[in-house]
């Protein structure tokens, strides 16, 4: 399986935009990106995915770059229910096993 | 929707004693998860099942741990006997298969303390 890398914990401030990072610099042609986030004291839970072009949801945007070898996950507007683990995972498509890195551990200043 | 359901939230028990996790699938899922967390291993696959058939158990850490999935909506993880070190929580989550890409969902997990 490709492997991402992520940092192991980012800081931001409430209602500011964060930008969580992934490389990913072997994925393969098929690979798509998905994240996901973990709040405190529950289950992982789906953020977004994408294959090649930039993707928004309701939660977040996926920016990806030209080359694929990395991407960003943006929350516009962070706030203080966003503090969570968000983990960045690559799955080739039609596949459903998430294998889980260390992720970045995000904190929300108030 | 009422989600993935886990039962129970919190399980205490002592070394060597049988301890069985549960795990209700959304309705529809055809997919079900099984994974474990701790502080040093962080989320670990243990095994997963697809329209009830188990597909790959190979991160079940040994013969005390097993898994069943008798239909699609129910599944069992069973440790017996159990041992200090399964302390962790241990998710499941479900999904469907036949829809590409579409997410897992976890259960908010059952907290194992063994003694």
């Amino acid at each position: 399986d490709a492997k991402t890398t992520q940092p192991n914990s980012m800081e931001s401030n409430e209602e500011e935009p964060v930008h969580l990072p992934c490389n990913h610099s072997t994925i393969s042609g098929t690979d798509y990106i998905h994240w996901y986030r973990q709040l405190p004291s529950q289950g992982p839970e789906y953020v977004i995915h994408g294959l090649t072009s930039n993707v928004n949801n309701r939660m977040a945007s996926l920016a990806i770059a030209e080359d694929r070898k990395s991407s960003t996950l943006i929350l516009h507007r962070a706030t203080l229910r966003d503090a969570a683990v968000y983990y960045c995972i690559l799955l080739i498509q039609g596949a459903q096993k998430l294998v889980f890195g260390q992720g970045t551990r995000l904190t929300i200043n108030p | 929707d009422a989600g993935v359901i886990q039962s129970p939230r919190h399980e205490v028990t002592e070394m060597g004693q049988e301890v069985t996790l549960r795990c209700k699938p959304i309705s529809g899922h055809n997919s079900l998860f099984w994974y474990r967390q701790t502080m040093m291993r962080g989320l670990e696959l243990l095994i997963y099942f697809n329209n009830n058939v188990p597909i790959d158990d190979s991160g079940m850490p040994e013969d005390r741990f097993s898994a069943k999935m008798p239909n699609a909506s129910f599944s069992t993880l069973k440790i017996q006997p159990s041992e200090p070190r399964d302390s962790a929580v241990y998710f499941c989550a479900t999904g469907s298969s036949g829809r590409d890409n579409s997410p897992l969902h976890f259960g908010n997990g059952t907290r194992l303390t063994v003694t």
